[in-house]
């Protein structure tokens, strides 16, 4: 079994909607969550880390929830610029070492 | 943005022939990883280091050395390139001091092997 995964996509949304992905995680010890952002030919960027208590940054919003090992990542009112792929990624702290899902794609039509 | 350079950004080359790509890390850094990314397979840990001369395999290392003589340069040695070598590679680094700090990555390598 993957360490993460991610359904894929793409998600193809209008400008302004709303979209949800979410992420699951198999290591109950992993011990932090982030979400990146990777545009295309580019390399992957911190977009936002995940706290237990969830957390926003603007029209960003990720939730943990360790009972069910998922992460989510929800973008309000959609931006062309928000296209790219968003990748989940753990840690598990031993070790220092990252684990990343496939992405999941996103497409903002206008 | 974290100062991590990769050199070559571009490499072709033949099966069979040695090559190494560099990264380049102005942070101070304590921790330094190579992956690799493939279409379907994400970002796979190849390896990392956490110090001058420590240095660890991840999930796919078979094929591939690393050296770091100094804390801002991690090397990535193919010794005899294959063409299932052929992908994009990205160097990162993060501090190193816990387990909730973040990764910063380099630009990546496109590597071809023929």
């Amino acid at each position: 079994r993957k360490e993460v995964e991610q359904d894929p996509g793409p998600f193809n949304v209008p400008e302004g909607a709303t979209v949800a992905f979410n992420c699951t995680y198999s290591n109950s010890a992993s011990q932090s969550f982030f979400w990146y952002r990777q545009d295309c030919r580019k390399e992957p960027k911190l977009l936002m880390s995940v706290y237990s208590s969830g957390n926003e940054d603007g029209r960003f919003t990720a939730q943990l929830n360790r009972a069910s090992q998922y992460i989510s990542l929800l973008i309000r009112d959609s931006k062309l610029s928000d296209s790219a792929t968003y990748l989940c990624v753990v840690n598990r702290a031993t070790g220092n070492q990252f684990y990343f899902g496939t992405g999941t794609s996103l497409t903002v039509i206008p | 943005d974290a100062g991590i350079t990769q050199s070559p950004r571009h490499k072709v080359t033949e099966t069979g022939t040695p090559v190494t790509l560099r990264c380049h890390q102005t942070e101070n850094h304590r921790y330094m990883y190579w992956y690799r990314q493939d279409p379907g397979h994400g970002l796979r840990l190849i390896h990392y280091s956490y110090g001058v001369k420590d240095t660890d395999k991840g999930e796919v290392s078979d094929g591939y050395s690393v050296s770091r003589s100094k804390t801002e340069d991690f090397l990535l040695t193919l010794e005899s390139a294959t063409s299932s070598q052929t992908s994009v590679y990205f160097c990162a680094s993060s501090l190193g001091t816990s387990g909730q700090e973040t990764q910063y990555f380099g630009p990546g390598t496109r590597l071809l092997v023929l």
